[in-house]
């Protein structure tokens, strides 16, 4: 089975701060994905990447940054947090080619005060 | 970019009734998948459809695609608590899987 894991499941930082959320697959999968959910907007999609080191913007990119370094890990930067990043944030991973589900981990819950 | 209506936003059913849930594009879909997601957690696959007119059934929820691939819905029979929780659509506008998501349907199955 798939696994995607994310580094903490509720996080609480205050404004200002850098944040780092780390999200780790383990099926080799080239396609990684970072949205973010907020109540009766949906998910929304904020970066996505399909090769290490390849990284592309989603709808809502301003005011996060990512990095890919190894194929298994992406990671979500937050430089400065603000309260309206205070979010439920989801990783996701597929295989690259056609059209194939994609794998969700469990979420991380941030707070920012 | 490509939106997804859902529709209804939350749903409250008596156990034992079916459901029905809608999700309909402005645009033709690539492909359309659904979701499940537990209050809090990560989203379980459920489905996913490609073809105009394609049905797929899984246990007691069946989706279904409409011949155009701009309308698809999910049905639930005989509903059990197990099924409560929210249910999203995502579309692919491509074979390059970037996904956009609908609003989310929240269902209560009341005992």
């Amino acid at each position: 089975d798939v696994k995607v894991t994310q580094s903490s499941r509720y996080l609480v930082k205050r404004t200002g701060e850098k944040v780092f959320l780390e999200c780790v697959q383990d099926m080799d999968h080239e396609n990684m994905f970072w949205y973010r959910q907020d109540p009766g907007l949906g998910l929304r999609l904020i970066y996505f990447s399909y090769d290490v080191k390849m990284k592309e913007k989603g709808d809502i990119p301003e005011g996060y940054s990512v990095s890919r370094e190894k194929k298994e890990r992406f990671s979500l930067i937050l430089e400065s947090a603000s309260t309206n990043q205070t979010s439920m944030y989801l990783c996701a991973s597929s295989i690259l080619a056609g059209v194939y589900e994609q794998y969700f981990g469990p979420g991380t819950r941030l707070t920012v005060t | 970019s490509q939106e997804l209506e859902q529709s209804p936003q939350s749903l409250i059913v008596q156990e034992g009734k079916n459901l029905t849930i809608n999700c309909t594009s402005s645009k033709t879909l690539y492909g359309l998948y659904w979701y499940k997601q537990k209050y809090g957690e990560g989203l379980i696959f459920l489905m996913m459809l490609q073809k105009g007119g394609e049905e797929k059934s899984h246990e007691k929820i069946t989706a279904k695609l409409d011949e155009k691939k701009q309308q698809s819905s999910l049905h639930i029979t005989a509903s059990q608590p197990s099924h409560a929780g929210i249910y999203l659509c995502g579309a692919a506008k491509a074979a390059g899987n970037k996904l956009t998501f609908g609003g989310g349907t929240r269902v209560l199955v009341k005992p």
